[in-house]
């Protein structure tokens, strides 16, 4: 009974191309956010979005961009993809309050 | 500034022993606190949370708020508990959680 569906498990992107990672719940919640996953760092939020063409920065938001034109899809943009942002990208939703997200399976991006 | 700290990035037992991983937070209110786990090639998935205070798979935590503390407790490790275990907190508000930087626990037979 998958939720919460990034669209790829793994990607591989050239410096300089627009990137396009994929999020789409089906429980209806409100709040989504994006994550990063690096070792020794954990997680870093990147960005977050609490209704409908809302958005809000998280920690970490240069070079990315988000786009949240239906409740249920939550999508991050990398304007021009670097190698400093071969990362896991880790998609999550929750109803607020928060009483625990739900992630998704993740999504591995490599630059090269 | 909002801060997780969880000092040990790995800590290593045998099966049977205590075991207890460390989370220290900073933050002037009163935050809600979390502890995820990732199993291998599985999801982030929540372990508990402190405003339940229940105990799932074994595992206690209780909020010290004197020594801004959430750390994680199990008596007796399983080697089924090996996994990345993350601290979290959220300051309320919209609702963004902040990470630790986790810590890996393996537990050997």
């Amino acid at each position: 009974d998958v939720k919460v569906t990034q669209s790829s498990r793994y990607l591989v992107k050239r410096t300089g191309e627009k990137v396009f990672l994929e999020c789409v719940q089906d429980m209806d919640h409100e709040n989504m956010f994006w994550y990063r996953q690096d070792p020794g760092l954990g997680l870093r939020l990147i960005y977050f979005s609490y209704d409908v063409k809302m958005k809000e920065k998280g920690d970490i938001p240069e070079g990315y961009s988000v786009s949240r034109e239906k409740k249920e899809r939550f999508s991050l943009i990398l304007e021009s993809a670097s190698t400093n942002q071969t990362s896991m990208y880790l998609c999550a939703s929750a109803v607020p309050p928060n009483y625990g997200y739900t992630f998704g399976s993740g999504t591995r991006l490599t630059v090269v | 500034a909002q801060r997780v700290t969880q000092p040990e990035k790995l800590l290593s037992v045998f099966k049977g022993a205590p075991v207890e991983l460390k989370c220290n937070y900073s933050y002037s209110g009163s935050p809600e606190l979390f502890w995820y786990v990732q199993y291998s090639r599985q999801r982030l998935q929540l372990l508990l949370r402190h405003i339940s205070r229940e105990s799932i798979k074994g595992f206690t935590a209780d909020l010290n708020k004197g020594e801004t503390s959430f750390h994680l407790k199990k008596p007796f490790a399983q080697e089924e508990d090996s996994a990345m275990y993350y601290c979290a907190l959220t300051p309320g508000g919209y609702n963004k959680l902040i990470f630790g930087a986790g810590t890996r626990l393996a537990v050997h037979p």
